[in-house]
């Protein structure tokens, strides 16, 4: 099983400010990586997903880069509704698919 | 648009059953796999099990395997887990979850959810 961990657990950043998240695999897992948005009560929401493409309807302030192992979701310019839990998933291959274990984006 | 609803969760005791089903609309459902994704409370999201298309595979995590067996219905556009032999650790909010492309285990919509509690 792929271990993913993601870093750092808690990151406190300033509206308008940039946020760098990481992720990353305990082997390789090419670019078969995606990254979630999950508000408390919700659904997760995908976000990223092949390292680096844009779901349906996600800001451009929201980028992803990466592959391998270590990868990053940087949000530009933080905006009040972005501030939830962020999760990175692989899918290289299954079963099973893992989840990091999130990092909360609080604001600072 | 997409919408999965999911329904069935409840309070259960342990060892005992349940059934989970999540119904889909707004796209051709028989075109996706259905994947099954739990998320215990205040903690992080596991991958529980997968169906795919047609409904001739399913695949299991682990930690549900033997106990838990997934299947649908594609002329009711109906996703469902049965539950057997429920411990305390079971206890989630069961989302279902569209694969959004074949073979590629990643979802583009997801329900909302529907809480699994076990205990005596």
């Amino acid at each position: 099983e792929i271990v993913m961990t993601q870093s750092p657990a808690t990151l406190s950043v300033s509206p308008g400010e940039r946020a760098t998240l990481s992720c990353r695999a305990s082997q390789s897992v090419n670019n078969k990586l995606a990254w979630y948005q999950q508000k408390p009560g919700q659904a997760p929401r995908l976000v990223i997903y092949d390292a680096s493409t844009r779901a349906t309807g996600i800001p451009a302030r929201f980028s992803g880069s990466g592959s391998g192992t270590e990868f990053t979701l940087t949000i530009s310019s933080l905006q009040s509704d972005d501030f939830a839990v962020y999760y990175c998933q692989h899918y290289n291959n299954g079963p099973p698919v893992t989840f990091g274990q999130g990092t909360r984006l609080e604001i600072k | 648009q997409v919408q999965l609803v999911e329904s069935g969760g409840g309070v259960v005791q342990p060892g005992r059953s349940l059934r989970l089903s999540c119904t889909a609309s707004g796209f051709t459902f028989s075109s996706n796999g259905m994947h099954w994704v739990r998320q215990a409370p205040g903690k992080g999201l596991e991958w529980v099990a997968v169906i795919g298309d047609t409904g001739s595979v399913d695949l299991y995590a682990d930690s549900v395997k033997g106990r838990f067996t997934v299947s649908r219905d594609n002329s009711r556009n109906t996703v469902f887990l049965q539950l057997n032999s429920l411990r305390t650790e079971d206890t989630a909010v069961y989302f279902c979850a569209r694969e959004y492309r074949h073979d590629n285990w990643f979802f583009d919509d997801w329900g909302r959810g529907t809480l699994v509690t076990v205990s005596s």
